[in-house]
């Protein structure tokens, strides 16, 4: 069974940059049949996707972060990490990483969140 | 985009539940939902719109197809008040629904 851990700073200054970092135990990252996923939850608010990366390189982003992201893999450490640039306030949020399983829908494959860190809040504040 | 009602509904032990998502576009069944309580991380519960993920109890299930689907409990128990989200896993940018909170009456 997969477990996932984030870690980071919980507190970002205003401008600065968010790093977090995703250990993955119990199984490879570079496992056939899963992606890596970022996502992140506001005080109160609902669940936004940050990004997903794919062992094979692949690596899409949500088009309202997608100028301040980066996620990437590090393989022999067997960890995938997330940066934020020039946060804000409104980058206050619980982050969680969480890995997508291969399935099949309609036939065809597609992935859901199956395993997910703990998560962990990060306040942007001065 | 994924819109879910009720947002907030209130409901006993022993009733059956059911959440609606619709899709502002059609999606197959290429839909996930999640369980969420209160400082835990979100927990997959149905994705392929109807296939019930491993060690979820049977008194979940989900239907529907393209644009409307919905989550339903057949017998609310005391651990299942909680938040749900439905997910849309087709394309990317992937999207959750707002969520909607389960209370007790």
């Amino acid at each position: 069974q997969l477990q996932l851990q984030e870690s980071g700073p919980g507190l970002v200054r205003p401008s600065e940059t968010l790093s977090l970092r995703c250990d993955v135990s119990g199984g490879s990252i570079t496992s056939y049949g899963y992606n890596w996923a970022w996502i992140r939850q506001p005080p109160g608010g609902g669940l936004e996707w940050i990004g997903t990366i794919y062992y094979s390189g692949s690596i899409f982003y949500n088009p309202s972060l997608q100028r301040r992201v980066t996620v990437s893999l590090d393989t022999p450490r067997n960890h995938f990490s997330l940066k934020v640039t020039s946060v804000t306030a409104a980058d206050t949020a619980t982050y969680y990483c969480a890995g997508a399983r291969l399935g099949y829908c309609s036939g065809a494959t597609c992935y859901s969140l199956d395993n997910w860190g703990q998560g962990t809040l990060v306040t942007v504040s001065s | 985009q994924l819109t879910q009602s009720p947002s907030f509904l209130s409901a006993s032990v022993g009733d059956r539940v059911t959440i609606t998502c619709r899709a502002s576009l059609g999606i197959s069944d290429y839909l996930a939902w999640y369980q969420q309580k209160p400082g835990k991380a979100p927990k997959l519960l149905i994705y392929a719109a109807s296939t019930l993920q491993s060690g979820v109890p049977s008194r979940f299930s989900g239907g529907g197809s393209e644009t409307e689907f919905t989550l339903t409990i057949s017998s609310l128990q005391p651990e299942d008040f909680a938040t749900y989200y439905c997910q849309q896993i087709k394309t990317y940018p992937l999207t959750f629904g707002g969520g909607t909170k389960v209370g007790i009456k």
